[in-house]
């Protein structure tokens, strides 16, 4: 089954901090892998893709297949990364399965 | 703004009526895509369309879920007989198959069925 598990709900830590948003999925095939991301009171967007291999906003993800892994990364937080974080895998119709989703909390 | 829209943003109803929700894509997007959120959970798809074909619907999508999108460009979901259960945050998201397999997500439509 095409499954994505985000274990964290709440990730926690200071200004300056080093990130690391865990996502682990389930796939039979070629997996393509995303990470949206939702600020307060605004739509969810994405942020980064993998096979783009950007950084965007100082965010990495390296897709892992031995470890079946994509976890997000960023080495200095800044407040305004504050959100709720998605892990998402692209079926193979095109849908997207969603994790459950981290909420980012970076404090001052 | 060129963006997804949807339409109404909000929508509180008595359980047992039926609502209708629209969205419109962006303008040369072919794909059309509705999600689900509830509470704590990330968005969990619902069906999609290529142009006006409706190709996969959820499991989720029980007889009382309707979707249309009749000239391939806007699309309209409508529960039937609504129930507690179906409060949530309905979205809607668009991409051009082909191009870019990146997803566009409308704001939603929060249903709350009282």
């Amino acid at each position: 089954a095409q499954r994505v598990t985000q274990p964290e709900k709440l990730l926690s830590v200071f200004k300056g901090a080093p990130v690391e948003l865990k996502c682990n999925y389930s796939y039979s095939g070629s997996p393509e892998l995303f990470w949206y991301v939702q600020y307060s009171r605004q739509r969810l967007q994405l942020l980064l893709r993998h096979i783009s291999r950007e950084s965007i906003k100082g965010f990495t993800a390296d897709l892992n297949k031995g470890e079946t892994s994509f976890h997000l990364k960023k080495p200095f937080a800044q407040e305004e990364d504050s959100a709720m974080y998605y892990c998402a895998i692209r079926g193979n119709t095109g849908k997207l399965i969603f994790g459950q989703g981290t909420t980012l909390q970076v404090k001052p | 703004d060129t963006g997804v829209s949807q339409d109404p943003r909000h929508k509180i109803t008595k359980r047992g009526q039926n609502v209708t929700f629209r969205c419109d894509p962006i303008s040369e997007h072919n794909r059309l895509y509705w999600y689900r959120q509830t509470l704590g959970q990330g968005p969990e798809f619902l069906t999609y369309f290529q142009n006006e074909a409706q190709l996969e619907k959820s499991r989720l999508l029980s007889d009382r879920f309707s979707a249309e999108r009749p000239k391939g460009s806007f699309s309209t979901l409508e529960i039937q007989r609504t129930e507690q259960g179906d409060s949530a945050m309905y979205l809607c998201a668009s991409n051009l198959a082909g191009y870019t397999d990146t997803q566009y997500f409308g704001p939603g439509t929060r249903l709350t069925v009282l």
